[in-house]
């Protein structure tokens, strides 16, 4: 089955400063989520990869996925309180074929400090 | 427009009641998504539902959860005899294509 691994588990960064999360499949990816919780919410849609070595960025937020589409990392510059949650990454694999259910990785805590 | 709407956001109920969870996706969505995300699992899906065809139910847990949706549009799961292990947030999502958006969940605690 598809598992999906997410590094780190939380962290903790001072204001201003840059940080990344890293997603990784056991499978070739058909596409590659990313999402954005707060306590209490539903998730919010960041951003979604499917071509290898494809990058995109919504303001200070950019993502990756590698060229043999199992890996991904989220990459925020210049970090705000406002980017605190938890981020997810979410998949389908390629097996699949289309859009699908969604496998998603544990989660990365993020905390901002001032 | 709207987004995903779910209904309640938050239930308690007691172990061995029915419980049913409601969900209305965006409008013009085919498919609609239920997951569940507890603390010791993550966020795991449970059944899928694209247009007219029969259901994605592999991720159901037990014969305890069912779901239906009526007129392609709202979606209601149901827990019969809830146990403790299904305290959980049931979060809905709908499509039209790849991207799911999701609604604010319903909080479920069982005593």
């Amino acid at each position: 089955s598809q598992e999906l691994e997410q590094s780190p588990q939380s962290l903790i960064v001072q204001e201003g400063k840059n940080l990344t999360i890293n997603c990784t499949s056991s499978k070739t990816l058909y596409g590659l989520y990313w999402y954005k919780q707060k306590y209490g919410e539903g998730l919010i849609f960041l951003m979604m990869l499917q071509k290898g070595g494809e990058e995109k960025s919504h303001e200070k937020i950019t993502a990756k996925l590698d060229e043999k589409k199992q890996q991904s990392s989220l990459h925020i510059t210049a970090s705000q309180p406002s980017h605190a949650g938890i981020y997810l990454c979410g998949a389908v694999p390629l097996s699949t074929g289309t859009a699908s259910k969604l496998t998603f990785g544990t989660g990365t805590r993020l905390q901002v400090t001032l | 427009g709207a987004g995903v709407s779910q209904s309640p956001s938050n239930k308690v109920t007691e172990k061995g009641k029915d419980v049913e969870l409601r969900c209305d996706p965006i409008s013009g969505h085919t498919a609609l998504y239920w997951y569940r995300q507890s603390l010791g699992q993550g966020l795991e899906f449970l059944i899928y539902f694209q247009g007219n065809s029969a259901p994605d139910k592999s991720g159901l847990p037990s014969d305890r959860f069912s779901a239906e949706r009526t007129g392609g549009s709202v979606s209601t799961l149901t827990i019969q005899r809830t146990q403790q292990e299904d305290s959980a947030v049931y979060l809905c999502a709908s499509s039209r294509q790849v991207t799911q958006y999701f609604g604010p969940g319903t909080r479920l605690t069982v005593l």
